[in-house]
């Protein structure tokens, strides 16, 4: 397709099990982000990818949060050691200009 | 952190009525965005706006970066029952980060 693409997109995690959510950008999009979108809560910033670089990690909330996009293109989250408070909507936007087009999200639930 | 405060937090409408909902801010953005978001789906952009009091309208919608670039409104002229969602206002925070900072939306509800 031609939008963000996002795997999977529900995902039960129990405490203490660490998951890795994919994130296919739009074809030649430069930059990529993640954030992370709580229930009844607006999207927060986690990380910004230009090409392979991440050059903004200011909000991944704790060490356990790591992000990766090494050929500049598909982007992983990480997340170890997953907590309650982790359960949230993980959503990927892509841009090649000004306009981030996002993804539909992966649904987190920690249990 | 920095916050973007939209209000109001959830608006009841009858069809064919037009919406109007604001977003302020203490700091400056430079960028003013609105964002429409359905359930089970990711945000998509209405509006952008890129400079202080600058006014835009795309079919339905107008929008209206503040003079100060710490505020917006968006309106919805004639509501139709396809703009039902969550509205958000987001921005990039001068001397911030690189990602967007989001408020925490207005639920527009069209009762028929």
């Amino acid at each position: 397709g031609a939008g963000v693409s996002q795997s999977p997109r529900y995902k039960v995690a129990k405490r203490g099990q660490d998951v890795a959510l994919r994130c296919d950008p739009i074809s030649g999009h430069v930059s990529l982000f993640w954030y992370q979108q709580a229930l009844g809560q607006g999207p927060e910033f986690l990380t910004y990818f230009q090409n392979e670089a991440q050059l903004d990690k200011s909000g991944l909330p704790s060490d356990r949060f790591f992000a990766e996009r090494p050929e500049g293109s598909v982007s992983t989250l990480k997340i170890q050691r997953t907590q309650q408070e982790d359960s949230a909507v993980y959503l990927c936007a892509s841009s090649l200009h000004t306009e981030a087009f996002f993804g539909q999200g992966t649904r987190l639930t920690v249990v | 952190g920095q916050q973007l405060n939209q209000s109001p937090q959830s608006m009841f409408i009858q069809e064919g009525e037009d919406v109007s909902m604001n977003c302020t801010s203490s700091s400056i953005f430079n960028t003013g965005l609105w964002y429409k978001q359905e359930p089970g789906e990711g945000p998509v952009l209405l509006i952008a706006l890129y400079k202080a009091g600058e006014l835009t309208s795309n079919g339905r919608l107008t929008a209206q970066f503040g003079i100060t670039r710490k505020d917006s409104f968006l309106n919805i002229s004639a509501s139709i029952p396809s703009d039902v969602g969550i509205y958000f206002c987001a921005g990039k925070l001068e001397g911030g980060a690189d990602g967007l900072t989001f408020g925490k939306g207005t639920h527009l509800i069209i009762q028929p």
